[in-house]
């Protein structure tokens, strides 16, 4: 298996702009989370969702932010519009409902300028 | 707040030396997981310990788990240089297989 894809690796927008992350979890894997990493704030979970249905967003900063998982292979996160605060490094995982281990895909680095 | 905290933030050992690091979290968990994360690249998972479990082992790696001091410690023995990298202990209170990372531990070993 070739693990989890995120598209594009590394991204750089300007404010205002939409972006969109993308991200196709492990063949057979039910749940996805996409995170966010920052010097400051540490790895936060941002949403999961279980059989493509959201979870929970609670960690979702703002209106600005959107996820969706039209089906169980793929997944966007969409920032809209973008803000210099919204630099990060944006990370999907995967894991199968019956284990525990979260498999990490590259991450999208994000500049905003 | 995160719900799990490294101790230290940074640590520099030479090679061949045994790195210990620290984690405490604030609520009951079912599990914890730690996991390592190199420069540049997504986390990976290196080992779980279970509520009701003590101590773990694989390879290299011993965890311990002291739930009645709401603690872990991830020890690496016989450190190598490829063992660079930040280390995050995550937990797992609930039965939606939500995790929450502290802020890690960046790990390095000189040869």
């Amino acid at each position: 298996d070739a693990g989890v894809i995120q598209s594009p690796r590394h991204e750089v927008t300007e404010m205002g702009q939409e972006v969109t992350l993308r991200c196709k979890p492990i063949s057979g894997h039910d749940y996805l989370f996409w995170y966010r990493q920052t010097m400051m704030r540490g790895l936060e979970l941002l949403i999961y969702f279980n059989n493509n249905v959201p979870i929970d967003d609670s960690g979702m900063p703002e209106d600005r932010f959107s996820a969706k998982m039209p089906n169980a292979s793929f997944s966007t996160l969409k920032i809209q519009p973008s803000e210099p605060r919204d630099s990060a490094v944006y990370f999907c995982a995967s894991i199968h409902g019956g284990g525990h281990e979260q498999y990490f895909g590259p991450g999208t680095r994000l500049t905003v300028t | 707040s995160q719900q799990g905290e490294e101790d230290p933030q940074a640590l520099s050992i030479q090679e061949g030396e045994n790195a210990t690091m620290n984690c405490s979290y604030k609520t009951s968990i079912n599990n914890l997981q730690w996991y390592r994360q190199n420069s540049g690249r997504g986390l990976v998972h290196l080992i779980l310990i279970r509520s009701n479990e003590r101590e773990k082992h694989s390879g290299r790696l011993r965890v311990t788990l002291d739930t009645s001091k709401k603690s872990s410690s991830l020890l690496i023995t016989a450190s190598r240089a490829a063992d660079t990298a930040s280390y995050f202990c995550a937990t797992d209170n609930n039965a939606g297989n939500m995790l929450t990372f502290g802020g890690g531990t960046r790990l390095m070993v000189k040869p």
